[in-house]
C-alpha cells in the first residue's frame, strides 16, 4: 500500500519559536494532503486542507497565520508552527489520497509528537 | 451543522463478538471510513462504505444504512491486540474532506 512518512516523529521546543514538520507521500502523488490535530484520548481533529501549488484550506477555529501550510510539490507538504506556546503541545497527523489509484482510501502518516516547554 | 456521535468506550471479552455503532449527521455524504488507533500511533484503516449494506473483511465487518445515517463495526473472534481505539470517519462531498468521531476505546479481557 501507500506510504506516508512524517518528520520528526517528535520534537520539543521551547515557548515562542517555531516548528516545521514534514509530511511525504514516498510511492505516489498527492495533490491534497491533510493536517490533523489530536490531543490525549481526543478524535483527531481536522485542521487544513493542503492543495498542491496553491492556499490551504483552514477549518473554522484554526489560525492560518500560526499554523503555516505549504505544498510545493506533489509529494511535499509542511506545516509550521509558529510561536509555539504549550498549548500546542499536540500529536500532529497528516494524511494524503492516492488519487491517481482511484481509491478512496486516506494514508495517515505516523504523526510527530509536539510538546512545548 | 456536523455530527459524528459513537459510545465513548466498551469492554468485551476475548472470543466473542463485539458491535461498535456510529450515527452521523453530515452536510455532506461520500463515504465512511472505520480505523484502529492504538495509544501513541497514527490511525489505520480497517474499512470503507459508501452503499448501504454489509462489507466484511476478515474478522471485521462494516455495516452502512445511508438513509438512518448509522454505520456499525463487527469484529468477532476477539483477540487482546483488538483493544485499541476505533474511529468512524465521514467523507464530505468535494474536497474529500473527513471528518472523525470521538473515538471508541474497546477493552478486550481475557
Amino acid at each position: 500500500g501507500a506510504v506516508v512518512s512524517q518528520h520528526p516523529s517528535w520534537v520539543i521546543c521551547k515557548s515562542g519559536t517555531s516548528v516545521k514538520i514534514e509530511c511525504r507521500s514516498l510511492d505516489f502523488q498527492a495533490t491534497t494532503m491533510f493536517w490533523y490535530r489530536q490531543f490525549p484520548k481526543q478524535s483527531l481533529m481536522l485542521m487544513a486542507t493542503s492543495n498542491e501549488g496553491s492556499k490551504a484550506t483552514y477549518e473554522q477555529g484554526v489560525e492560518k497565520d500560526k499554523f503555516l501550510i505549504n505544498h510545493a510539490s506533489l509529494t511535499l507538504s509542511t506545516l509550521t508552527v509558529t510561536s509555539a506556546h504549550p498549548e500546542d503541545s499536540s500529536f500532529y497527523i497528516c494524511s494524503a489520497r492516492d488519487a491517481a489509484s482511484g481509491s478512496d482510501e486516506q494514508y495517515f502518516g505516523p504523526g510527530t509528537r509536539l510538546t512545548v516547554t | 451543522g456536523q455530527n459524528i456521535d459513537q459510545p465513548t468506550e466498551m469492554t468485551a471479552t476475548e472470543g466473542a463478538i463485539v458491535q461498535i455503532n456510529c450515527t452521523y449527521q453530515t452536510s455532506g455524504f461520500n463515504g465512511l471510513f472505520w480505523y484502529q488507533q492504538h495509544a501513541g500511533e497514527a490511525p489505520t484503516f480497517l474499512s470503507y462504505n459508501v452503499l448501504d449494506g454489509l462489507e466484511e473483511k476478515g474478522r471485521f465487518s462494516s455495516f452502512l444504512s445511508r438513509s438512518k445515517g448509522y454505520s456499525y463495526l463487527l469484529l468477532k473472534e476477539l483477540q487482546m491486540k483488538d483493544s485499541a481505539s476505533y474511529l468512524c470517519a465521514v467523507r464530505g462531498t468535494g474536497g474529500f474532506k473527513t471528518i472523525f468521531g470521538a473515538g471508541t476505546r474497546l477493552f478486550v479481557k481475557a
